[in-house]
């Protein structure tokens, strides 16, 4: 059972584009979403962050909307740059334990 | 500097050989983690240590073991490897409790043959 979602699996925006990466939870104890991203070749290192009492959390051009009634979020890169082709995981936290999605692979083309 | 290193970072093996993937940290850092990933699952948690000798199951453990004898140091221990335990996996530390900040080497990628 999957308990963390993502899609699109992959993505492919334009330049300059804003692109939209979805993810939803099942669990309503988790009260922590935090972000990675991952470079072929590297460990996921984290992005942005926010905690299930927010609904918004920006970060220069990076921005989470969470919507804790439909156990929903989303993560908007505005002004999407070649450099940020990427994979992107969606995880969750209750306590110690951090439960990751399956990832959103994003190609920005120039 | 903050940094897990693993090694080694590439290994082949062949079916029914011992594995040992290790893990170490510089952040004194209490809780570690071992999770390995996959195309098209993601990152799945095989085992979260809390300290010392305090060790507990994550999602996947079957065939695997762990062992901490040092707040800095985590392994992963394969006994009698299987060609589905080919995967990458990655070990992460944790820096504060209830939040996702996790610190993870760049991997351990393993074949099996």
């Amino acid at each position: 059972q999957q308990q963390v979602r993502q899609s699109p699996q992959s993505l492919t925006v334009w330049e300059g584009e804003t692109a939209i990466l979805n993810c939803s939870y099942e669990d309503s104890t988790f009260n922590y979403f935090p972000w990675y991203q991952q470079f072929p070749g590297e460990g996921p290192a984290l992005l942005i962050s926010i905690r299930s009492v927010s609904d918004k959390k920006e970060d220069g051009r990076f921005t989470i909307f969470f919507n804790k009634r439909e156990k929903k979020l989303s993560l908007h890169i505005t002004d999407s740059q070649p450099g940020d082709s990427a994979t992107y995981f969606c995880a969750a936290n209750m306590g110690y334990k951090l439960t990751f999605g399956t990832g959103t692979s994003l190609l920005v083309d120039p | 500097d903050m940094k897990v290193t693993q090694m080694p970072r590439y290994l082949i093996k062949r079916m029914g050989e011992n594995v040992l993937l290790e893990c170490g940290q510089d952040m004194s850092h209490e809780t570690m983690y071992w999770y390995r990933q996959d195309p098209g699952l993601g990152l799945q948690l095989i085992y979260i240590s809390y300290d010392v000798d305090s060790n507990s199951e994550g999602d996947i453990p079957k065939g695997y073991r762990v062992s901490r004898k040092k707040r800095e140091h985590f392994s992963l221990i394969l006994d009698s490897a299987k060609t589905n335990q080919t995967s990458v996996y990655f070990c992460a530390s944790r820096g504060q409790p209830n939040t996702g900040q996790l610190y993870f080497g760049e991997g351990s990628k393993l074949t099996v043959l």
